[in-house]
């Protein structure tokens, strides 16, 4: 079946570091890819998404390569800022799984001034 | 501009109580979904409705029904909770998309704990 693995948390970084949260996925299908974030208290939001093979999803600094031979789609962001402190999820939508969205665990950012 | 709307925020039921979790939509979806979040294992679907007038099982469905009142609403109820049914609920709406590329919207959840 489908399933999202991404790196376990918390991370902990200083404002203006580089951010890198890996996430693999296994599908049978040609699933959508997206990233959420979730602040306290709140629910997902959208972070960004990618529909096909060396799709690039960006939003808010934050991007993410759909790569089908490394089946990853990694989320990066070149300078985090304390705001940025929350938690994201990958997450996978296909055919193969009636349409209906697979979430990874979730990994907890961490940003200190 | 509400988007998806939860009540309520917080609850406490003890053990073999009953409650019905409320959602509503204004963004003209046709598919809502609830899912719980547990710490260390993501979101889990409970249930979710592909369009008015149908509901299906999701991966963790034991304990608890539910309703698509109208296009709008999807209520999900626990007829006798228990205390493994602690947990944060989210319920979540989208666009029906063949293709699968249509993201979810959600609500701000509930926090439910059952002793």
């Amino acid at each position: 079946g489908n399933s999202v693995t991404q790196m376990e948390g918390p991370v902990t970084l200083s404002e203006e570091a580089f951010l890198t949260i890996n996430c693999t996925y296994t599908a049978t299908g040609y699933p959508s890819l997206f990233w959420y974030v979730q602040y306290p208290g709140e629910g997902l939001q959208l972070l960004l998404k990618a529909t096909k093979a060396d799709d690039k999803g960006s939003n808010k600094g934050f991007e993410a390569t759909y790569r089908k031979e490394t089946t990853s789609f990694h989320l990066e962001k070149g300078s985090v800022q304390v705001s940025d402190s929350a938690v994201y999820f990958c997450a996978l939508s296909d055919l193969g799984g009636g349409f209906k969205t697979i979430f990874g665990a979730g990994t907890r950012l961490f940003v200190k001034a | 501009n509400a988007g998806v709307t939860q009540t309520p925020k917080f609850q406490v039921l003890k053990t073999g109580q009953s409650m019905t979790l409320q959602c509503a939509q204004d963004m003209n979806h046709n598919s809502m979904y609830w899912y719980r979040q547990d710490p260390g294992m993501g979101l889990r679907l409970i249930y979710y409705s592909a369009s008015e007038g149908t509901t299906d099982k999701g991966e963790v469905p034991n304990g608890y029904n539910v309703s698509r009142l109208n296009k709008r609403e999807f209520s999900l109820r626990l007829e006798s909770a228990a205390p493994s049914q602690t947990s944060v609920y989210f319920c979540a709406s989208s666009e029906l998309v063949w293709g699968g590329e249509s993201p979810l919207h959600f609500g701000n959840g509930t926090r439910l704990t059952v002793t």
